[in-house]
């Protein structure tokens, strides 16, 4: 079966690492996305992806990359931990059906950043 | 700016009907979603509305206004299981996904 998946699930970290986030998505699909969620707010969209080799900056892209080198995996990585930043994160991904990329999304397990 | 407004909280009861509004003020409209998010677990997926009217998916359906601006979806026969938390999300003119905070759903027995 299809899925996606996210590792590591948990991380704890220290503020001014570097830290990278897997998410893998085997459903071919060439739409991905990084969100984070924290309490009060609903999802922000941190960086996306239309295909390979590209990206684009969400509403909260401050202090985080991506890159797209294949279409099963868009790793997130955070150049300079931030306390400000601790946070679950969701990788998800969509097929463009009728033009538009925002189809159905699939959402991976989650990953809960801790930085200390 | 964009907004999209859902009830922080609901509580009802086993067996019972219940109905989760969502209003939003966006550039433009191109569609919305509603997604289901158990505690802990990643939000899945509900229902799409792109035409104003209610759809209908087994016990949930979904309602659209777009000159109200106004969305609600209708959970009927509640069964423990729907405790979870409901995502509202506006597709914007410019093809952005716009999210609500959610509207926790606690079932009592």
């Amino acid at each position: 079966d299809a899925e996606i998946t996210q590792s590591p699930r948990h991380k704890i970290t220290e503020t001014g690492r570097q830290v990278t986030l897997a998410c893998h998505q085997t459903w071919n699909h060439n739409n991905m996305f990084w969100y984070r969620q924290d309490l009060g707010h609903g999802l922000r969209l941190i960086h996306y992806s239309y295909g390979v080799q590209d990206t684009n900056k969400g509403e909260v892209s401050d202090g985080y990359s991506v890159s797209r080198s294949n279409t099963e995996d868009l790793p997130l990585t955070l150049e300079s931990a931030a306390s400000s930043q601790t946070s679950v994160y969701f990788c998800a991904s969509s097929e463009s059906r009728d033009g538009t990329p925002y189809n159905e999304q699939f959402f991976g397990p989650g990953t809960r950043l801790t930085v200390l | 700016g964009q907004n999209i407004d859902q009830p922080t909280e609901m509580t009802a009861t086993e067996g019972a009907i219940v109905q989760i509004n969502c209003t939003y003020q966006t550039s433009g409209f191109n569609g919305l979603f509603w997604y289901q998010q158990h505690a802990g677990e990643a939000p899945t997926f509900l229902s799409y509305n792109v035409l104003d009217g209610l759809e209908e998916k087994g016990r949930f359906s979904s309602f659209l206004s777009r000159s109200k601006g106004y969305s609600y979806l209708l959970l009927k026969e509640l069964q423990m299981k729907d405790s979870a938390s409901y995502l509202c999300a506006v597709i914007d003119s410019n093809y952005q996904l716009i999210w609500g905070a959610g509207t926790k759903l606690i079932i009592k027995p």
